[in-house]
C-alpha cells in the first residue's frame, strides 16, 4: 500500500466511449503525475501538475484530457480512444516538483483495453 | 532526447545466483532511481542516486552509479524468489523524467 489509490483497475472500452480514470493520494502531497506503460517500451511521462496547476503535456493526443480539482485527486478523462492506447496507466505523486527526482510514490495502475 | 536502455531485456535465473542488470545512456542526469515492479502493481522505488560514482547497498541489493552519471547498475547478491520482478531506472534531469523499459528478472526456486 504506496498511499496512492486508482480506480477502476481494470476497464474495458469501446472506442466510441468516454470513461474517466481516477487517481487520489492520501500522502499530503502537492504533486501528481499520469504515466503510460505499454508492453516493452519505457513508462511515459504524460501529465504533471503541481498545486492543482498542470505544468506538463508531453504532446499528449487531446482524446486524453487532465483534470485535478484538487492535490489529493487526479482525474484522467478518456474519449474517442485508439485500440494502440490500450495500456496500463499509472498515477504518481510526490511531495512536489523538487521531490519528483528524489522520491515519488506510484499507484497500482488501471489497465486500460480499447476495442 | 534522453533515453536509457536497460540490459538484459529478460534474466531467468536459480536462486542462490548472482546478477547485474544494468541502465546506460549517452545523457547525464543530475539522479537516476531504481524501482521494482510486481505484477498487478505500480512501481516501487528501490533507491535514489545522485553522485557520480555513488554505491548505495540496501540489503543484498548493490546500487551504483556512474562516475559521469551516464550509466548505473545493479547488483544482487544471492537471488531469491521474491526479487522476481521488473526492474525500471529513471533519470532526472531539468525538470524531465525518462524510465527505461526494464529488465524482467525472473528467480527460480
Amino acid at each position: 500500500e504506496t498511499g496512492v489509490t486508482q480506480t477502476p483497475r481494470h476497464l474495458v472500452m469501446g472506442m466510441t466511449n468516454k470513461k474517466s480514470l481516477k487517481c487520489e493520494q492520501h500522502l499530503g502531497h502537492n504533486a501528481m503525475y499520469w504515466y503510460k506503460q505499454s508492453a516493452k517500451k519505457p513508462l511515459e511521462l504524460m501529465f504533471v501538475y503541481n498545486f492543482k496547476e498542470q505544468t506538463e503535456n508531453n504532446s499528449v493526443p487531446s482524446r486524453f484530457s487532465p483534470e485535478c480539482p484538487n492535490s489529493s485527486h487526479l482525474f484522467l478523462h478518456l474519449h474517442t480512444l485508439q485500440p494502440e492506447d490500450s495500456a496500463l496507466y499509472l498515477c504518481a505523486s510526490s511531495q512536489d516538483l523538487a521531490g519528483w527526482y528524489n522520491e515519488q510514490f506510484f499507484g497500482p495502475g488501471t489497465r486500460l483495453t480499447v476495442l | 532526447t534522453q533515453l536509457l536502455e536497460q540490459s538484459p531485456q529478460f534474466l531467468s535465473i536459480q536462486e542462490g545466483e548472482n546478477l547485474t542488470v544494468y541502465c546506460n545512456s549517452s545523457s547525464v542526469f543530475s539522479s537516476l532511481q531504481w524501482y521494482r515492479q510486481e505484477p498487478g502493481e505500480g512501481p516501487v522505488l528501490l533507491v535514489t542516486v545522485v553522485t557520480g560514482g555513488e554505491v548505495k547497498k540496501l540489503k543484498r541489493l548493490t546500487f551504483q552509479f556512474g562516475d559521469a552519471r551516464k550509466d548505473s547498475s545493479l547488483h544482487i547478491t544471492a537471488a531469491q524468489p521474491g526479487d522476481t520482478g521488473l526492474y525500471l531506472c529513471a533519470g532526472y534531469n531539468n525538470n524531465d523524467m525518462r524510465f527505461g523499459a526494464g529488465t524482467r528478472l525472473t528467480v527460480k526456486p
